[in-house]
């Protein structure tokens, strides 16, 4: 079975402070992807990054930031300078395998809120 | 280019009366997918499509819920006889059937309440 904890419920920061979401996953794929989504109060789930098992290197886009560990089960994702605009729900999710659905299985998302 | 788009946005109903919603994917993905969120939880899977084939449904589908996708374009999502625990926001996806480029990319969602 697969599983992503988003062991983080709520995390509340000032503007411009740098904040890190945790996401651990349990998978017994070998190649598996994982993503990161983001739902502002509109509700629309924005997709932000997929990362496959065999690349483990990190990525930055701007003021983004992921850090994949196997060693670790982790795929953490760090927002630094944080602005208001990045207050919303964040989801991890993992697909585990390259046949059949390929569907997503989230974590339970972390509310991020920049406050002014 | 246009994403996903899902009808209606929100639909209030009654207890025991049957809905339905639609999702129209992005043009060229063949994969299409619908997932159930509650307030304050993350996506849950339904069923999805590969083309106008549905390939996987998930236990949390019962036997009210029926999905199609008619000549692989739009889908359609119905609930028959809803029931107050029906009430979620029902998200649509799609994607390209390749897994090499797997992102699914998802639609506005329809909030359904049923009183």
């Amino acid at each position: 079975a697969q599983k992503v904890t988003q062991a983080q419920t709520e995390i509340s920061v000032v503007e411009k402070e740098d904040v890190t979401l945790d996401c651990v996953y349990e998978t017994r794929d070998t190649t598996y992807y994982l993503f990161w989504y983001k739902q502002p109060p509109s509700g629309e789930l924005v997709f932000l990054i997929r990362r496959n098992s065999f690349d483990e290197q990190n990525e930055i886009s701007g003021r983004y930031s992921w850090n994949f560990q196997k060693s670790t089960s982790s795929f953490n994702f760090t927002i630094t300078a944080s602005q208001v605009v990045d207050s919303a729900v964040y989801f991890c999710a993992l697909t585990g395998t390259i046949q059949g659905a390929q569907k997503l299985v989230f974590g339970q998302g972390t509310r991020l809120t920049i406050n002014p | 280019d246009t994403g996903v788009s899902q009808d209606p946005r929100h639909k209030i109903t009654k207890r025991g009366q049957n809905v339905t919603f639609r999702c129209d994917p992005i043009s060229e993905h063949n994969r299409l997918y619908w997932y159930r969120q509650t307030l304050g939880q993350g996506p849950e899977f339904l069923t999805y499509f590969q083309n106008e084939a549905q390939l996987e449904k998930s236990r949390l589908l019962s036997d009210r819920f029926s999905a199609e996708r008619p000549k692989g374009s739009f889908s359609t999502l119905e609930i028959q006889r809803t029931e107050q625990g029906d009430s979620a926001m029902y998200l649509c996806a799609s994607s390209l059937g390749d897994f090499r480029y797997n992102e699914q990319f998802f639609g506005p969602g329809t909030r359904l309440t049923v009183l």
